[in-house]
């Protein structure tokens, strides 16, 4: 069983780039979750998908745009990156409450 | 709103110490309460979990009891050993949101 995959696992942008992280789930969840991890400040929620073809805001969706492409998959695009957005990035999917987490994303904005 | 606040680490512990890291979650509604666990350079991955009033959750010597009159879901072990060393993250889903909200995490480090 793959779980949730991620990638890529390692980015480097330079700021004003764009760029998509993308996440997959073979466990047919319905749930879907990006968070960010900051030293210091835990995971942050970024966006969260209840079910395909819905996402909401989490805690800091500023920056952020997402896209439920179907069950399977749920993407992350940062179209103009900031050096703020340097981070590491978890996506994660969810069946009855228990979440289950890829290996993340480490990103830097330069 | 729907948070949870958990110790500050690091918290260094000899081996076969005794541990406690506290959690205390807002009462909106009835959550499920979860301590996740994060070693290094990887993902997290649930440790144990409790989904109701009294519940305990265990799982690897690990237990944790959801605590409705305190608000609380803290994490014990008797006896932590080295290979314990990582980061403990508290969590609450369900309640009023089907967001799962994670504390900032505490850090633990057992020295042999």
């Amino acid at each position: 069983n793959a779980g949730v995959t991620q990638t890529p696992k390692f980015q480097v942008l330079k700021t004003g780039q764009s760029m998509t992280l993308q996440c997959a789930q073979d466990m047919n969840h319905n749930s879907m979750y990006w968070y960010r991890q900051d030293p210091g400040m835990g995971l942050r929620l970024i966006y969260y998908s209840a079910s395909e073809g819905t996402t909401d805001k989490g805690e800091v969706p500023n920056g952020y745009n997402v896209s439920r492409l179907n069950k399977r998959e749920f993407s992350l695009r940062l179209e103009s990156a900031a050096p703020s957005q340097t981070s590491v990035y978890f996506c994660a999917s969810n069946r009855n409450a228990e979440a289950f987490f890829g290996q993340g994303t480490r990103l830097t904005v330069v | 709103g729907n948070s949870v606040t958990q110790m500050e680490g690091p918290v260094t512990l000899s081996e076969e110490a005794f541990l406690t890291i506290n959690c205390t979650y807002t009462a909106t509604g009835y959550p499920s309460l979860f301590w996740y666990v994060q070693y290094p350079g990887e993902g997290l991955q649930l440790l144990l979990k409790a989904t109701k009033a009294d519940d305990k959750g265990s799982n690897k010597g690990f237990e944790a009891t959801y605590r409705k009159e305190t608000t609380s879901f803290h994490l014990e072990k008797g006896s932590v050993q080295v290979s314990d060393s990582a980061v403990y993250f508290c969590a609450r889903y369900g309640g009023a949101t089907n967001k799962l909200i994670f504390g900032t995490g505490t850090l633990l480090a057992v020295q042999p």
